[in-house]
């Protein structure tokens, strides 16, 4: 199947500063790429839908501006948390449609000190 | 999109069958069914898709009434490996944008 990546798998951070996570494509193009979040024990939450060439799509209740998604390439989005604090402390995954089948990539645990 | 609802967890054996249900009674005519198996920190991974009937693949089948309002996975003679949450999803076969919602999922646990 269709392969997904993210970078980087864990990151630790001090609160205040921002982390960028990256999500590939690596063997398919995606116009559209999702992203989601997970706290222990908890089902995955979906945050945003990311738009190649356009702005990303928000659910309700997450802050696009401490959210920040640029989906630049087809086969890159970038998921940018701004001065992050520990309650950002989560399991973040991205996923990508190339037609039918959802794939999700690995996931990266951000740790906020 | 139509809501699903699974057992929180389910118990088993080594070498038992599992079938765990889910339903959705608000399922539309274009949504599919889909099942994915998630182990801790790891990403989602698919394990079947269906839209009525019945679906096999090389590790799972999928029984769907013809109401579709439910589904149900049955796992083969699963093995400690399968310990897993397993979540049951129902999304539009059309776009490529179009977001899937994932409910609470069933945590299975099999014991020796």
């Amino acid at each position: 199947g269709a392969v997904v990546s993210q970078h980087p798998s864990r990151v630790i951070c001090k609160s205040g500063t921002s982390v960028k996570i990256e999500c590939r494509s690596l063997d398919f193009q995606a116009t559209t790429m999702f992203w989601y979040r997970q706290f222990p024990k908890k089902s995955l939450m979906l945050m945003a839908t990311s738009n190649e060439g356009s702005k990303a799509t928000y659910e309700q209740g997450v802050e696009k501006d401490k959210f920040l998604i640029n989906h630049a390439s087809l086969t890159l989005s970038t998921l940018t948390v701004t001065s992050a604090h520990p309650e950002d402390s989560s399991f973040y995954i991205c996923s990508a449609k190339p037609v039918d089948e959802q794939f999700f990539g690995p996931g990266t645990r951000l740790t906020v000190l | 999109l139509a809501k699903t609802t699974q057992p929180i967890s389910m118990d088993s054996y080594e070498g038992q069958e599992v079938n765990i249900t889910c339903s959705h009674n608000n399922i539309a005519t274009n949504d599919y069914i889909t099942w994915y198996q998630q182990f801790p920190s790891q990403g989602p991974r698919f394990i079947i898709q269906g839209y009525k009937t019945k679906v096999t693949n090389e590790v799972a089948s999928l029984f769907i009434p013809a109401d579709r309002k439910s589904s149900t996975l049955s796992l083969p003679r699963v093995s400690l490996s399968d310990t897993a949450v397993y979540y049951c999803l129902v999304a539009r076969r059309d776009t490529g944008g179009f977001k899937t919602i994932f409910g609470a999922g069933t945590r299975l646990f099999v014991k020796a």
